[in-house]
């Protein structure tokens, strides 16, 4: 069995650039959560996909934009980059039933300058 | 929304001591609360878990509490070891994919 894997390890980018981080769910979970985790805080939760579906959203802007594969991997995608989107981000993976466990991935630091 | 709120920020014991983390949460739909481990670099490690339908779960020298009357919760680590030094979140949810989490303690074991 696999744990849930994340690339790329770290990106430096420029404000207003795009980004897209990755992430490959554990073996066997279909539920996919994306976080951000700024420097001394908390993850944040962004948003969630189910069966390539998006499945709830958390208080961030259209910006930030997900996909979820047939494979139930999945993509975070953030556009116009400003500098308070540097931080860590996390994916993490579970079942669907809301009593399964999620498991996080290394996470992905993002720097934007 | 959840709200969940998580103390001390800091805590600092000595080797062999017990160190207790305490979280309160808002939302009373919430049903489950985690408790994660963050080394430096890395994600969150799951190192205990509860239902709103127990009170108390143990792991060995882990233990967690939860209160639902009083929306609060407690992490419990005995016999502490200098590699238990790391940041500790604790979260809650109604859905185990969308946690809120409280802002960390950050805890040192010392030798």
């Amino acid at each position: 069995e696999t744990g849930v894997t994340q690339s790329p390890t770290h990106l430096i980018k420029t404000r207003g650039q795009q980004v897209t981080l990755r992430c490959s769910s554990q073996s066997g979970h279909n539920t996919v959560s994306w976080y951000q985790q700024a420097l001394g805080q908390g993850p944040q939760f962004i948003f969630q996909y189910y069966r390539e579906e998006e499945n709830g959203r958390g208080n961030f802007p259209p910006r930030f934009s997900g996909l979820q594969f047939p494979n139930y991997s999945s993509e975070l995608n953030v556009n116009a980059l400003e500098l308070d989107d540097s931080a860590l981000y996390l994916c993490a993976s579970s079942l669907a039933s809301s009593t399964d466990t999620q498991y996080f991935g290394p996470g992905t630091r993002l720097t934007v300058l | 929304g959840e709200n969940v709120e998580q103390h001390p920020s800091t805590l600092s014991v000595q080797e062999g001591d017990s160190a207790v983390i305490k979280c309160t949460y808002s939302d009373s739909a919430s049903n489950y609360f985690p408790w994660y481990k963050q080394e430096l670099g890395k994600g969150p490690q799951l190192i205990i878990d509860i239902r709103s339908n127990v009170g108390e779960k143990k792991d060995q020298r882990i233990a967690v509490t939860l209160n639902k009357t009083a929306k609060h919760f407690s992490l419990h680590i005995t016999e502490t070891q200098p590699e238990d030094s790391a940041v500790y979140f604790c979260a809650a949810s109604s859905n185990a994919g969308k946690s809120t989490f409280g802002d960390g303690t950050t805890l040192t074991v010392k030798p």
